[in-house]
């Protein structure tokens, strides 16, 4: 079985700070994994994924993420902060052609 | 290159009253993902199709919704009648082969409002 915990509903971070958004999964399969970010009003854009390849992915606006096997984590991080990154982020898990969507963590970004 | 198009983007009905929502995938993809967004949730799969075919509806209540994707491009997805709870957003996705490692591609989606 599959599944997703993304371990914060909210988080708030001040303009220019390190973002954390954490995730840890569940799978019987050897997972691919994404993060996507949804803007209030539009529709879900991917921001990066991993599949199998290297376990720090780089993705769009200056995230990335880490694949830690032994930890079953995926966290997505930002350097810097920036109002534009306020949204709703989720972590998926893929495994088995279905997409299992974690909760959501609201990020608000403090100026 | 076009993303995913659907069509309306809001819809208010009352309940009891039948809805439909369209969605044109990207060209080229051969899956098509239905998935249900309750407020302060993640999506949920409805429904996905491989081409014409539905190969996963397992989450989709069959005794009032119902989806068709009869030449394997766009798909139409209909409640009837409509009940309080189905108010939601209706997100549209697609993915070039429906692997793991696949990225889905999402419509805007269809905010539904039951009144």
């Amino acid at each position: 079985a599959q599944s997703v915990t993304q371990l914060d509903s909210h988080v708030s971070v001040s303009e220019g700070t390190p973002v954390l958004l954490r995730c840890n999964y569940s799978s019987s399969y050897s997972p691919s994994l994404f993060w996507y970010v949804q803007h209030p009003n539009k529709g879900l854009q991917l921001l990066l994924k991993y599949t199998s390849a290297a376990t720090l992915v780089k993705g769009i606006n200056g995230f990335e993420a880490e694949f830690k096997k032994s930890e079953t984590s995926f966290h997505l991080t930002k350097p810097s902060a920036h109002m534009s990154d306020a949204a709703e982020y989720f972590c998926v898990v893929s495994a088995g052609n279905q997409f299992y969507f974690g909760t959501g963590t609201s990020l608000t970004v403090i100026p | 290159e076009a993303g995913v198009v659907q069509s309306p983007r809001y819809k208010i009905i009352e309940k009891k009253q039948p809805v439909a929502f369209w969605c044109n995938p990207i060209s080229g993809h051969n899956t098509l993902y239905w998935y249900l967004q309750n407020l302060g949730q993640g999506p949920e799969l409805l429904i996905r199709y491989e081409n014409e075919e539905a190969v996963d509806d397992s989450q989709l209540p069959k005794d009032r919704f119902s989806a068709e994707r009869l030449k394997g491009v766009d798909s139409t997805l209909k409640i009837q009648p409509a009940e309080l709870g189905d108010s939601a957003v209706y997100l549209c996705a697609s993915s070039l082969e429906g692997q793991s490692t696949d990225t889905q591609y999402f419509g805007p989606g269809t905010r539904l409002t039951v009144l």
